[in-house]
This record gives C-alpha cells, structure tokens and sequence, in this order.
C-alpha cells in the first residue's frame, strides 16, 4: 500500500485560502466516503479537522472544509490565520480492514 | 477529560520484542475503537492497527507489520496493546495510541496520546 499523495508544501498570506489535496485510488479515497484529515504542529500529537470527508469535529473553526471528487480529496483552510501553520496529514480507508494517511503537507503562513 | 497515556517503549535490538501500552480515562472505554498511529523521526504519520471496543469486529493490519505485530486490550482495566515481535531498525518511531470518534470509529479518530518512543537499534 503506497501512501496517499499530498503537496509536499503549500504557502499562502494571512487571510487568504489554500488548498491542500490528496490523491489517492478508487480502492481508497474514491472508494469510500471516509477521509479525514489531521493538523499537526511541531512535537505535538496530531488533532482531528475534518473527518466522513466534509464533518468538523466541535471546536474546529469553519474556516477549515473539506470535499471529495473522484479519487482525490482536499482541505481547504480560508481566512488563513499564523497559528494555521503546520503540517496537515489526510487518511482515508484503503478495504480490507485498513487505513492510509498521506504523505503530509506543510503549510507555511508568509 | 480524555486521556491516554502510552507507556511501553524504550531501546530494543532488531528481532527483539517490546509491549506497549495505552491507559485511556476520562471516557467509556469500552464503547470506542482505537488505533496505533506511528511516526518515524522527521517523517509522516502512518496507521498500523485498530480494535474495535468489544474486540468483536476483524481487527486491521498495516501490511508492514502483518504477523509480527498483536493488537488487543483489556477493558477491565482500561489499555489498549501493542505487541511488537520481531522488530526491525524501520520499526523506529513514536507510537500514538488514538480513540476513533463515536460515529465512524473505525476510520477516524479524535484524540490522541502523547506518543512513545520506539527505537530499534544494535
């Protein structure tokens, strides 16, 4: 099972959007409505943020959303703010009683 | 509050074994799906187990550790295991323990231990 493919990086300014996508296979993020997605700041356990591809967890602000199509996935982070800053992970269900994360996006507030 | 707390890790040579463990409080224990998560030194986090609460439901492997690596727990007393036989130098990580959400357990999950550290090495 090969990892899901993320950006490696992505940046934007305060206030703006971005988007980070995931890009897996039918046999998994096409396959399934189950992708989530993970922020993770340095030395820290990751957090939940989205998860059923579109679901915020309570406390998650609604400037981070989710969607699906076809094959990939993506979190979208608008009002960009600096503690937004941070390495976002995806995972989504592969069969067969497992699960794939991405490789990991880091996103850089400029 | 949800805690879960990793213990369990350490030094180990390749081939070795080790037992980690999970102490989970604050929340039905028994009611929840849980996983192991790892993350080697400056890389990317990777899913290797889950459980469902009862330990009815088949439980799911990560290819990478298929039949060197058990997953179960004790609900009595609250801890999710990790048995790792057979470990190799790539087996190195931080290991979390994570609780699946109530509604789609098997798939996602809402908190997160602190991480252990696992290191195999000669």
């Amino acid at each position: 099972q090969s990892a899901l493919t993320q950006p490696r990086s992505v940046s934007g300014s305060p206030g703006q959007s971005v988007t980070i996508s995931c890009t897996g296979t039918s046999s998994d993020v096409g396959g399934y409505n189950y992708v989530s997605w993970y922020q993770q700041h340095p030395g820290k356990a990751p957090k939940l943020m989205i998860y059923d591809v579109t679901k915020r967890p309570s406390g998650v602000p609604d400037r981070f959303s989710g969607s699906k199509s076809g094959n990939t996935a993506s979190l979208t982070i608008s009002g960009l703010q600096a503690e937004d800053e941070a390495d976002y992970y995806c995972c989504s269900y592969a069969g067969y009683y497992t699960l794939l994360f991405g490789g990991g996006t880091k996103l850089t507030v400029l | 509050e949800v805690q879960l707390v990793e213990s369990g890790g350490g030094l180990v040579q390749p081939g070795g074994s080790l037992r980690l463990s999970c102490a989970a409080s604050g929340f039905t224990f028994s009611r929840y799906w849980m996983h192991w998560v790892r993350q080697a030194p400056g890389k990317g986090l990777v899913w290797v187990s889950r459980l469902n609460g009862d330990g009815s439901s088949t439980i799911g492997y990560a290819d990478f550790v298929k039949g060197r690596f058990t997953i179960s727990r004790n609900n009595a007393k609250n801890t999710l295991y990790l048995q790792m036989n057979s470990l190799r130098v790539e087996d190195t990580a931080v290991y979390y323990c994570a609780r699946g959400i109530d509604s789609s357990g098997h798939v996602s999950f809402d908190y997160w231990g602190q991480g252990i550290l696992v290191t195999v090495s000669s």
